[in-house]
């Protein structure tokens, strides 16, 4: 266990359903982020919080809307997807923004998503 | 944006060592390197994090020259349950540049008995 959550698990949704994956962190951090992780390819981050503030958009379709209400609950609000857009999608959280010295970033399981 | 190139996959036996080496030429100054695991399924764990020269914990070292455009992950005595994909990642949002932190294609070891 790594103190990240992440549900569901497992979701299949049609190309016109509205659906949200939650993650919620135990660990007091300040940042949380979300990585799509396609087969075959590398590690994609979505999106990055940091003290429930947007701080990084890396071009994502609108079709995908995070939401960070808390610091230790991070959404994201799934609408219209494309049967492309399957994947397996990651939280993860660190104390501050990652990338800095012992900023280590704590994965959630992921939730494995099938549009269809 | 620093961008990173590692092995595709790599095999080897329980009880080598695995040395694993990550391209980044364009790091910058501020950047610092993290190598992390991943098992099928699960989210990456972190292995190994460092910024110049070598830096070792319980679990594995890591290699950097000086000029920092490369670095080298190593795994003494691997063992099955090591088979996993090892990723490294460049990258530093406190400098204010967003949106660099990438991973690398990660390289997928396969542990033999």
């Amino acid at each position: 266990e790594t103190g990240v959550t992440q549900t569901p698990r497992h979701l299949v949704m049609g190309m016109t359903n509205k659906k949200s994956l939650k993650c919620e962190q135990h660990l007091g951090h300040n940042a949380m982020y979300w990585y799509k992780q396609s087969a075959k390819k590398p590690l994609e981050l979505m999106f990055v919080y940091s003290l429930e503030e947007r701080v990084e958009n890396n071009s994502v379709p609108s079709r995908f809307s995070p939401e960070c209400p808390n610091s230790s609950h991070l959404f994201l609000h799934l609408h219209t997807l494309q049967p492309e857009d399957s994947a397996l999608y990651l939280c993860a959280s660190s104390q501050e923004l990652a990338g800095g010295p012992r900023e280590t970033q704590y994965f959630g399981p992921g939730t494995r998503l099938l549009v269809l | 944006l620093a961008k990173t190139t590692q092995p595709i996959s790599m095999d080897s036996y329980e009880g080598q060592e695995v040395n694993i080496t990550c391209s980044h030429n364009n790091i910058a100054t501020n950047d610092y390197i993290t190598w992390y695991q991943q098992f099928p399924s699960q989210g990456p764990r972190f292995i190994i994090q460092g910024y110049k020269t070598k830096v070792t914990n319980e679990v594995a070292s890591l290699f950097i020259p000086a000029d920092r455009k490369s670095s080298t992950l190593s795994l003494p005595r691997v063992s099955l349950s090591d088979t996993a994909v090892y990723y490294c990642l460049v990258g530093d949002l406190l400098s204010g540049n967003t949106g660099k932190l990438i991973f690398g294609q990660g390289t997928t070891l396969q542990v033999k008995p």
